[in-house]
């Protein structure tokens, strides 16, 4: 199976930082891989699909890059509605896997 | 507008069954593959199974085979989670998706295997 780590687990942040949360393969995983955004509360929302296509009403502060092996997702002007975690998602190859994700929160 | 409403949760006794529901309106249901995911109190997400969008073809994490059944009804638009076996470690919270990958969640339905 593949893994997903992602790294920090979590970090603070201020209003107008620019974020960078990474999730590694533990395989090759071309760029089959999402991102989830899943606030306190509520159900998962997917920003990335495909490493980095944005995903329609997403703001273009999120930005996913990356293939095989090494992805990012970068928030370039944290702003307050953006606190949650983030997840890694691969779907290369089944059974598809979750990163542990990455919990953003402000100072 | 896409809607993915769950439906069917609560709590069980180890060993029983019960099957989630997932009522899916706004987008044409047949011409999209569908899954479930669940999540642990406090835990990550995790994938359980997907269905092709004909029913066809299913998947399924080793931890559920054989003990979980995903499937659908194309003329009601509705997705299933039979659950057999009940453990205390499949207490979460049960999430429908649409799309092979996620695109859109439901509100997530909760269930508690527990004596």
């Amino acid at each position: 199976n593949t893994v997903m780590t992602q790294s920090p687990t979590s970090m603070f942040t201020s209003v107008g930082d620019r974020v960078t949360m990474s999730c590694k393969a533990s395989q090759n995983v071309g760029i089959n891989v999402g991102w989830y955004q899943q606030k306190t509360g509520q159900s998962p929302k997917r920003l990335i699909y495909w490493a980095s296509n944005r995903d329609t009403g997403v703001p273009d502060r999120f930005t996913g890059s990356g293939s095989g092996t090494d992805f990012t997702l970068t928030i370039s002007n944290m702003q307050a509605e953006d606190p949650a975690i983030y997840y890694c998602l691969q779907h290369n190859s089944y059974p598809w896997t979750f990163g542990g994700g990455t919990k953003l929160e402000l100072k | 507008e896409v809607q993915l409403v769950e439906s069917g949760g609560g709590l069980v006794q180890p060993g029983r069954s019960m099957k989630l529901s997932c009522a899916a309106s706004g987008f044409t249901f047949n011409n999209y593959d569908m899954a479930w995911v669940c999540q642990a109190p406090k835990k990550g997400l995790e994938w359980v199974a997907t269905i092709s969008y004909d029913g066809s073809s299913t998947y399924y994490r080793d931890s559920v085979k054989g003990r979980f059944t995903i499937s659908r009804d194309n003329a009601k638009s509705t997705l299933y989670l039979q659950m057999d076996s009940l453990r205390s470690e499949d207490t979460a919270t049960y999430y429908c998706a649409r799309g092979r990958y996620f695109r859109y969640w439901g509100q997530g339905v909760m269930v508690t295997v527990s004596s």
